[in-house]
């Protein structure tokens, strides 16, 4: 069965220090792998998309990706009380739109 | 760009009675929409994938009589939930992609709050 998965946390971070998260998944066909964020009653939002080893950078927000070890991380600098939420890792596992998501990270900033 | 509408936000009504929620990409067409349903503390459980003009393809265990979804455009696939007891209560969330180029990422609506009395 083709998996996502993530540690559930929750992982507690103070104000301003790095927050790292991390996501393995199962399946070698995947091409394309997502971070959403998502608060306490709300539904995801789109954090970052990263297709190609290495990392990729989007203003604090970096997501990692090492197909050979298959795993997908996301980092997050000067982490701010409002990034507190859950964080869920997906993968287009199936090669096509559907995609499969770990159960999520719970992240507490601590001020 | 890549606004998904979700109507409503929030039902609440008694069992047996049936439910339809929205789902509309306001600034893209959409062939492909996806249905998730999320319990508390859970993770989002994809329920069925809409394609726009032919029948929804449910994942294992979600009974299609059930959840009826359609797809009558591009712009607007709809999910009822008929019948429905207490226990189909849970946040149901909608997605969709542009898909004009493959990998997009897939942008999520607010989510319709169901609770059944």
């Amino acid at each position: 069965q083709k998996e996502v998965e993530q540690n559930s946390g929750p992982l507690s971070v103070p104000e301003g220090a790095i927050a790292s998260l991390n996501c393995t998944y199962s399946d070698r066909g995947s091409q394309s792998f997502f971070w959403y964020r998502q608060y306490s009653g709300k539904s995801p939002e789109l954090i970052m998309s990263i297709y190609s080893n290495g990392d990729k950078e989007d203003g604090r927000f970096t997501a990692q990706l090492n197909k050979a070890s298959q795993y997908v991380s996301l980092l997050i600098r000067d982490s701010q009380p409002s990034d507190s939420a859950t964080y869920l890792c997906a993968a287009d596992t199936f090669g096509n739109e559907k995609l499969t998501f770990g159960t999520g990270t719970r992240l507490t900033i601590i001020p | 760009g890549a606004v998904v509408s979700q109507h409503p936000s929030w039902v609440i009504c008694k069992s047996g009675t049936s439910v339809k929620i929205e789902c509309r990409s306001l600034d893209f067409q959409a062939t492909t929409m996806f249905w998730y349903r999320q319990f508390p503390k859970q993770s989002l459980m994809l329920m069925a994938t809409s394609n726009e003009g032919s029948k929804a393809t449910y994942e294992q265990g979600v009974e299609k009589d059930k959840f009826l979804i359609n797809h009558a455009s591009l712009t607007l696939s709809t999910l009822t939930v008929t019948s429905a007891h207490p226990e189909d209560s849970s946040f149901y969330i909608c997605s969709a992609s542009p898909g004009t180029v493959p990998n997009q990422p897939q942008h999520f609506g607010d989510g319709t709050r169901l609770s059944i009395l």
